[in-house]
């Protein structure tokens, strides 16, 4: 069965970075691409950006443009997504989502999130 | 950046009832759209893809509908496990850019 398992939670000050990682397993991980969202508590969720796991192509949401990469290792089935110069409003949960890019364009499963807290 | 807007905020419904949730694209997305479906604490999950197709295992009683602009999310019998908040989502196929609604939470009247 699919399953996107994400690492576990972080502390981290203002200024920081951050890495989340996202392991994919049950079906072949090239074929799709992971799109990553992040919720701030209580809020909706927000759509941050994605990658092809295929060939490592990319887009951003534009307001994270600048602060967030996105890779992928094809060799572990794991994508990950670094986030730096970290501020309050950073404080979110994060999930990686799979999201099939132009074929199957909606995310179908999920990781089950990585909660990101920001304090000094 | 295309805006997607859902109404209304809250919805109260009584179990058994009909439930209709909407969403509002600020330009046309054809039938580019999900609705996911998230429980507190948990991870969302897909329900609606190209607007009106059920996702693998979702049950009959939700439907969606609308292209272009404007879409419905219709819940025909409120269950108490449909409670919860629903986003829609638009999606464009290529460059991947993905946006979703604000949300409308689906509570018990």
């Amino acid at each position: 069965q699919v399953q996107l398992v994400q690492s576990g939670a972080e502390v981290k000050k203002p200024g920081a970075s951050v890495k989340v990682s996202c392991k994919a397993s049950g079906y072949t991980f090239t074929s799709y691409g992971i799109s990553w969202v992040r919720q701030a508590p209580g809020q909706g969720l927000e759509w941050m950006g994605w990658i092809s796991a295929y060939n490592g192509n990319t887009n951003y949401a534009q307001k994270l443009q600048g602060r967030v990469t996105m890779t992928t290792d094809t060799s572990t089935s794991t994508a990950y997504m670094e986030l730096r110069s970290l501020r309050s409003d950073d404080t979110a949960v994060y999930y990686c989502a799979r999201d099939g890019g132009a074929t199957i364009p909606y995310f179908d499963y999920w990781g089950q999130g990585t909660l990101v807290t920001v304090s000094s | 950046e295309i805006v997607m807007t859902q109404s209304p905020a809250t919805l109260s419904v009584s179990p058994g009832e009909r439930a209709t949730l909407s969403c509002r694209a600020s330009q046309s997305v054809s039938s580019n759209l999900a609705w996911y479906q998230q429980k507190p604490g948990q991870a969302p999950r897909l329900l609606i893809y190209g607007a009106s197709t059920r996702a693998t295992g979702i049950p009959a009683r939700f439907s969606g509908s609308g292209s272009g602009t404007e879409f419905t999310l219709t819940i025909s019998s409120l269950q108490s496990e449909d409670f919860a908040v629903y986003y829609c989502q638009q999606y464009n196929n290529w460059p991947p850019e993905r946006t979703f609604g604000q949300g409308t939470k689906v509570e018990i009247k």
